[in-house]
């Protein structure tokens, strides 16, 4: 079945620093790759997201990149701060929700 | 208070035992969802509905099913608890005029003895 492979489990960076987490998807019909972040006893939370017709995107601290033809998106914190320590999971899905497919996710430790 | 809630927060139920999972949404959309989530595998989806009259079975149905009470409630039954069942159960919602956006309730710790 489809899948979606994310790297690496886990992070640790000092705070200042940036992180990078990258995923590589196999629906070549994926046309929707959000990230969320998921902090301790909570729900995930969509933080940003690209759609196929875009290589790049940033929100300030945040960037995603996707390079279609390889199949592959990253991630992009930068100047990372404590309170960006959480969980992070990338997806990637078709015109629908149903039909995301989420990575295993990334535990991202910011030590101050 | 919160748009998509999910009673009850935390759950330990005895292998064979019937439970019942519920979520409610006030953000007004119309597509409801049930994930699993284990450590190391990210978010599963168990099942999916458009709408009231709408039910899907999703990546991993075996042993679950659910309700769709009304637009605003999903929820989600074990007919017969079993320990792999053990995990974290997201509920999540999308609007069809932007579906590719989910947003997830705080989740239920259900743990099955």
């Amino acid at each position: 079945g489809e899948n979606v492979e994310q790297h690496p489990s886990t992070l640790s960076v000092q705070e200042g620093d940036s992180a990078v987490i990258k995923c590589t998807y196999s629906d070549s019909a994926s046309n929707y790759f959000p990230w969320y972040k998921q902090e301790l006893g909570k729900g995930p939370q969509l933080i940003i997201d690209i759609r196929s017709n875009v290589g790049e995107k940033k929100d300030q601290r945040i960037a995603v990149t996707l390079n279609k033809t390889a199949k592959h998106f990253s991630l992009h914190i930068t100047e990372t701060q404590p309170e960006d320590s959480a969980v992070y999971f990338c997806a990637a899905s078709r015109t629908g929700g149903f039909k995301t497919i989420f990575g295993a996710g990334t535990r991202l430790f910011v030590k101050a | 208070d919160a748009d998509v809630t999910q009673t009850p927060r935390n759950r330990i139920t005895k292998t064979g035992k019937r439970i019942m999972l519920e979520c409610s949404q006030t953000k007004g959309h119309d597509r409801m969802y049930w994930y699993r989530q284990d450590p190391g595998l990210g978010l599963r989806l168990i099942y999916y509905s458009f709408d009231v009259k709408d039910i899907n079975k999703g990546e991993i149905s075996d042993g679950y099913s659910v309700s769709r009470q009304a637009q605003a409630k999903f929820s989600l039954s074990l007919e017969s608890a079993i320990p792999n069942q053990t995990a974290l159960y997201f509920c999540a919602t999308s609007d069809w005029r932007s579906d590719y956006e989910q947003y997830f309730g705080p989740g239920t710790r259900l743990t099955v003895t």
